[in-house]
């Protein structure tokens, strides 16, 4: 079964500092992979996702996350932390084959802090 | 495009009562899903729809939970003999299936479910 490991719960950068949060994930096969945000009592908004074109991804608000298969991960960066990135942020697969296609398995989460 | 929307926004109910989630898709969106999320965890999945036909049900918490998407369009989360184990936030998402499993999934806001 596949499964997303998100490494640290909570992650805390000073504003302005590199944001590098972490993901890994179990697959024979490479999925599709993607990383979400949920501020407070909100829903989650799509930041990036990975469909086997290039393996560097650019996302919104200044976010990008590289796929390795080799070591199985997609780690999320932006080079400099905002105030206004201060949520949680979720890693998920999707499998490219089989009945679960389509549906999202997710992380943990790892929550950011952005310190002024 | 409104996105997708999810009523009731917050409900409180009694150990014992049932309740029931409505969620309005994008428009277009042929498939339709319902997530479970509790505190400190990633969204878990509990079913999805391709149009009006349930096609994976078997990750429904228990036979208390069931969904329906009568015309293919709005779908209902009914709660039966709610338990306080049930509190959690239920999230709706929608997509546009076309045989590509990479496709973007949308997310609700959530209806946060607290039982006393």
């Amino acid at each position: 079964a596949q499964s997303v490991t998100q490494l640290g719960s909570h992650v805390s950068v000073s504003e302005g500092a590199l944001v590098l949060l972490r993901c890994n994930y179990s697959s024979s096969v490479p999925p599709y992979l993607f990383w979400y945000v949920q501020y407070p009592n909100q829903g989650l908004q799509l930041l990036l996702k990975y469909t086997s074109a290039a393996t560097l991804v650019k996302g919104i608000n200044g976010f990008e996350a590289e796929f390795k298969k080799s070591e199985t991960s997609f780690h999320l960066t932006k080079p400099s932390a905002h105030m206004s990135d201060a949520a949680e942020y979720f890693c998920a697969v999707s499998p490219k084959h089989g009945g679960s296609q389509g549906n999202l398995i997710f992380g943990k989460g790892t929550k950011l802090s952005v310190k002024p | 495009d409104t996105g997708v929307s999810q009523d009731p926004r917050h409900k409180i109910t009694k150990r014992g009562q049932n309740v029931t989630f409505r969620c309005d898709p994008i428009s277009e969106h042929n498939r339709l899903y319902w997530y479970r999320q509790t505190l400190g965890q990633g969204p878990e999945f509990l079913t999805y729809f391709q149009n009006e036909a349930q096609l994976e049900k078997s990750r429904l918490l228990s036979d208390r939970f069931s969904a329906e998407r009568p015309k293919g369009s709005f779908s209902t989360l009914e709660i039966q003999r709610t338990e306080q184990g049930d509190s959690a936030m239920y999230l709706c998402a929608s997509s546009l299936a076309r045989g590509d499993s990479g496709n973007t999934i949308y997310f609700g806001e959530g209806s946060w479910l607290t039982v006393v």
